[in-house]
C-alpha cells in the first residue's frame, strides 16, 4: 500500500533563512505533487514532479524528486512570512490512488 | 497504525440521485476535513468539523451537508447529483494540526 511521510511536522524558521521539507513514500509512482493550503482554504497546487532528477522552482519555493531514493524535497530559500502556510505533498500511484502526507506547517517569524 | 478510512472507494452514481461518503477518522482525533477534487483541479476544501460542531465552511454547494457523528466518523450526503460533481472526495482527520488524509472516494455521476 502506498504511504507517504512528510517531515517535519512543524517548522518555525526566521525570515532570511533556508530549509527543507521532506516527503519520502513507500511504493512507485506516477507523480508527485507539493501543494501549499492557508487556514480553512483549499490546497493550491504548488509543484508537479514527473520524473527522477525532476526540479522544479517558484520563486523562494525549489522541488525536486528522487525516484529511486523515493524522496522529495521542498527546499524553501530566505524565507520571508509570506510563506507561512501548511505544506503538503502527495503521491499518485500507478493505478491513480492518491496519498497524502500530514503536511508541515511552516511558519516564519521576523 | 490506524489510518484514515473512507467509505466507499468508488461509487457510481446517476444524476439527480443521492450519494452518502463516509469518513473514519483515526481514533481520538477530534476534527474532521472534507475536500473536492475534480478531474486535473486541485483539492477544495468543502468544510470541517471539530468536536461534532461545523468549524469552517469552504465551497460546499447548498446540495451538499455534512454532520459529524458522537463517534466522530463523518458523513458527507450530496443530494441532486450533476455530472460536475464526479471527482475525488478526501477527507482528512486531524488531532492538532496535521491533518492525515484517507485514500478517498471516486465518485462518477453519469
Amino acid at each position: 500500500e502506498l504511504k507517504v511521510e512528510q517531515n517535519p511536522l512543524f517548522l518555525s524558521m526566521q525570515e532570511g533563512k533556508n530549509y527543507t521539507i521532506y516527503c519520502n513514500y513507500s511504493t512507485t509512482s506516477d507523480r508527485l505533487y507539493w501543494y501549499r493550503q492557508d487556514p480553512g482554504k483549499s490546497l493550491e497546487s504548488l509543484f508537479v514532479l514527473l520524473s527522477n532528477g525532476a526540479v522544479k522552482q517558484e520563486g523562494r519555493l525549489m522541488a525536486s524528486l528522487d525516484t529511486k531514493a523515493r524522496l522529495s524535497t521542498l527546499h524553501i530559500t530566505a524565507a520571508v512570512h509570506d510563506l507561512s502556510a501548511t505544506y503538503f505533498c502527495a503521491v499518485e500511484s500507478l493505478n491513480f490512488d492518491m496519498r497524502f502526507g500530514a503536511g508541515t506547517r511552516l511558519t516564519v517569524k521576523p | 497504525a490506524a489510518g484514515v478510512i473512507q467509505s466507499p472507494r468508488h461509487l457510481i452514481k446517476e444524476k439527480r440521485e443521492t450519494a452518502t461518503l463516509k469518513c473514519y477518522p483515526i481514533p481520538r482525533h477530534d476534527t474532521v476535513y472534507w475536500y473536492q477534487q475534480g478531474p486535473g483541479q486541485d483539492p477544495q476544501f468543502l468544510i470541517s468539523f471539530y468536536e461534532k460542531m461545523q468549524s469552517d465552511k469552504g465551497s460546499i454547494p447548498d446540495r451538499f451537508s455534512a454532520q459529524q457523528f458522537s463517534d466522530y466518523h463523518s458523513e458527507l450526503n450530496m443530494s441532486s447529483l450533476e455530472l460536475g460533481d464526479s471527482a475525488l472526495y478526501f477527507c482528512a482527520s486531524s488531532l492538532g494540526v496535521e491533518q492525515y488524509f484517507g485514500p478517498g472516494t471516486r465518485l462518477t455521476v453519469t
